[in-house]
């Protein structure tokens, strides 16, 4: 079946302005988590949903960091007030359950911040 | 929080060589740890993966094995081929909970021929 998708692959942004990148999981999968990775560097978690319940928001940056899961499937991204060091590729990934499945990742996208 | 260190951050071997790549993890109470391979331009993808109630699992030029006591977990890839370059994230989580895996910050391993 389908794997995870992501839009847009690529975007390109003023200082201060906002942006929302859209994930759409396996179907199915109940685990949905956001990772940022910076040229070069690792998966730095962002944000993890798990079924109906409420999210880990631990990993979010600032509060110009948002997400959204409606349905318990599409999740959508906010940045508010974009700052050049937000650009990064940022990856979705779901999984089956929780923690210790694997996880399946999108393709990314990769975020400019002029 | 869990902490997940790797080393080296970059690795460097000839084709047919051995490559080993190290994880130590600082919650005792992990017991998942997968490694995911991702080359360049593309999204990471999980090669194997590990629980804590075995101490060592292969798949073919692949093996990974555990120290829980130490805490430590490892990657060996052996015979090397130019296709294994890429960077390598070890992650750790604790099974049946809700936690989230953390990575390392990855190796980038190039495979000279």
């Amino acid at each position: 079946g389908a794997g995870v998708s992501q839009s847009p692959s690529n975007k390109v942004t003023e200082k201060g302005k906002d942006v929302e990148l859209r994930c759409d999981p396996i179907s199915g999968h109940t685990a949905l988590y956001w990772y940022r990775q910076s040229l070069g560097q690792g998966l730095e978690f962002l944000i993890y949903f798990q079924g109906n319940s409420a999210p880990d928001k631990s990993g979010l940056p600032s509060d110009r960091f948002s997400a959204e899961r409606t349905g318990g499937s599409v999740s959508t991204l906010t940045i508010q007030r974009t700052q050049q060091e937000d650009s990064a590729v940022y990856l979705c990934a779901s999984s089956t359950s929780a923690g210790n499945n694997e996880q399946f990742f999108g393709p990314g996208t990769r975020l400019t911040v002029l | 929080g869990e902490n997940v260190e790797q080393h080296p951050s970059t690795l460097s071997v000839q084709e047919g060589d051995s490559a080993v790549i190290k994880c130590t993890y600082s919650d005792s109470a992990s017991n998942y740890f997968p490694w995911y391979k991702q080359e360049l331009g593309k999204r990471p993808q999980l090669i194997i993966d590990i629980r804590s109630n075995v101490g060592e699992k292969k798949d073919q030029r692949i093996a990974v094995t555990l120290n829980k006591t130490a805490k430590h977990f490892s990657l060996h890839i052996t015979e090397t081929q130019p296709e294994d370059s890429a960077v390598y994230f070890c992650a750790a989580s604790i099974r049946g909970s809700a936690r989230q895996l953390t990575f390392g910050s990855g190796t980038q391993l190039t495979v000279l021929p």
